[in-house]
């Protein structure tokens, strides 16, 4: 199992500018989220999916924040408009129900 | 809702030591607390975890014990090597909630 994938791994935009995090978590697994890591404020959970669903989106910082599941192998997280406060890692993670989560590389984002 | 509490925020120990990182939450219907550890520049590692219905649990040179009536739960780490150098995540959820995390302990095993 090639485990949970993110895409891109590294992304440096501009301010202003779209941008779209991907996940695809592992096989089998029914839960998904998606996290952001400063360090000022540690990991802070932004969304979770069970099926597909969204379950839980009190995380998000705020409207210029969306995110999707169109279906069970793939999610994006999208930024519209990017601030360079919104620069931080944002992992992927995925599990069965909410137990044993299993995180992805993470996509390491710099907005100028 | 959940709030999870993290000390020590920073540990360093001699190899070969012990390390002990503990955690509290404040949801008496908690019932799951993994223990996640993250190298640098790497993603977060689920290295051990335990559920409610358990008080110890131990793989290797790891073990985490739980204290239900206290609501808190502990990492030890024996026969510290310098790889274990990393910073420990402790995490708390309820049953069908999400996972709350601890704030971090950076761990530092010197030669």
């Amino acid at each position: 199992d090639a485990g949970v994938i993110q895409s891109p791994r590294h992304e440096v935009t501009e301010m202003g500018q779209e941008v779209t995090l991907r996940c695809k978590p592992i096989s089998g697994h029914n839960s998904l989220f998606w996290y952001r890591q400063t360090m000022m404020r540690g990991l802070e959970l932004l969304i979770y999916f069970n099926n597909n669903v969204p379950i839980d989106d009190s995380g998000m910082p705020e409207d210029r924040f969306s995110a999707k599941m169109p279906n069970a192998s793939f999610s994006t997280l999208k930024i519209q408009p990017s601030e360079p406060r919104d620069s931080a890692v944002y992992f992927c993670a995925s599990s069965r129900q909410i137990y044993e989560q299993y995180f992805g590389p993470g996509t390491r984002l710099t907005v100028t | 809702g959940e709030n999870v509490e993290q000390h020590p925020s920073t540990l360093s120990v001699q190899e070969g030591d012990s390390a002990v990182i503990k955690c509290t939450y404040s949801d008496s219907a908690s019932n799951y607390f993994p223990w996640y550890k993250q190298e640098l520049g790497k993603r977060p590692q689920l290295i051990i975890d335990i559920r409610s219905n358990v008080g110890e649990k131990k793989d290797q040179r790891i073990a985490v014990t739980l204290n239900k009536t206290a609501k808190h739960f502990s990492l030890h780490i024996t026969e510290t090597q310098p790889e274990d150098s990393a910073v420990y995540f402790c995490a708390a959820s309820a049953p069908t909630d999400k996972l709350i995390f601890g704030t971090g302990t950076r761990l530092q095993v010197f030669p």
